[in-house]
């Protein structure tokens, strides 16, 4: 399968715990993006990276947020003393970042629930 | 940063009609413009998407339509089939240029009935 992938496919946590989600974007894809889906929404944009450089963090990615690229592949998407507030769908999608190619291909998502 | 509104939010047909589904964006300087369909529990998928620098694009059952002065586009579907029914997502980048930092409108529930 050469499509983005991303574990787990679900997350139960208890609220305060950490849980960290991993992403593997189509290879050769250099842009790499998060995205949080909550139910009757569509997805809102966390945050993107160019190769291993985090380009930019929305407002929505509180201090508890974390993400990471660290060798321009894969990336994680931490979050610290979970809120019930974060149980979502949490989307990862990559591009390939060339000029008309910019179609971004999602992966299946992590479902986090906060007890 | 950038504005996105979908309309109808549900929207139901029967099977061989015609459903529209239509967006508004307000950054005038976004140049991309895809459509995806999500089913139950499943991932985005790209069905269609146009640049600004053509008024329509059409593939097989699926068109779009772009008007950049009144900035909406909208998803046409013909002679649709049960199998079209899913949750429809427009999108517009926030701040133009080649980010494509994506901002999706609230999606539109499709149901086709046979």
């Amino acid at each position: 399968d050469t499509g983005v992938s991303q574990n787990p496919r679900h997350k139960i946590t208890k609220r305060g715990q950490n849980v960290t989600f991993r992403c593997d974007p189509i290879s050769e894809h250099n842009r790499l993006y998060w995205y949080r889906q909550t139910l009757g929404q569509g997805p809102e944009f966390l945050t993107y990276f160019q190769n291993e450089a985090q380009l930019e963090k929305s407002r929505l990615l509180s201090d508890r947020f974390s993400a990471e690229r660290p060798k321009g592949s894969f990336s994680t998407l931490e979050i610290q003393r979970t809120e019930q507030g974060d149980s979502a769908m949490y989307l990862c999608a990559s591009s390939s970042g060339l000029a008309g190619q910019e179609t971004q291909y999602f992966g299946p998502g992590t479902r986090l629930l906060v007890l | 940063g950038e504005n996105v509104e979908q309309h109808p939010s549900t929207l139901s047909v029967q099977e061989g009609d015609s459903a529209v589904i239509k967006c508004t964006y307000s950054d005038s300087a976004s140049n991309y413009f895809p459509w995806y369909k999500q089913e139950l529990g499943k991932r985005p998928q790209l069905i269609i998407d146009i640049r600004s620098n053509v008024g329509e694009k059409k593939d097989q059952r699926i068109a779009v339509t772009l008007n950049k002065t009144a900035k909406h586009f909208s998803l046409h579907i013909t002679e649709t089939q049960p199998e079209d029914s899913a949750v429809y997502f427009c999108a517009a980048p926030r701040g133009g240029g080649s980010n494509y930092k994506l901002t999706f409108g609230k999606g539109t529930l499709l149901t086709v009935n046979p």
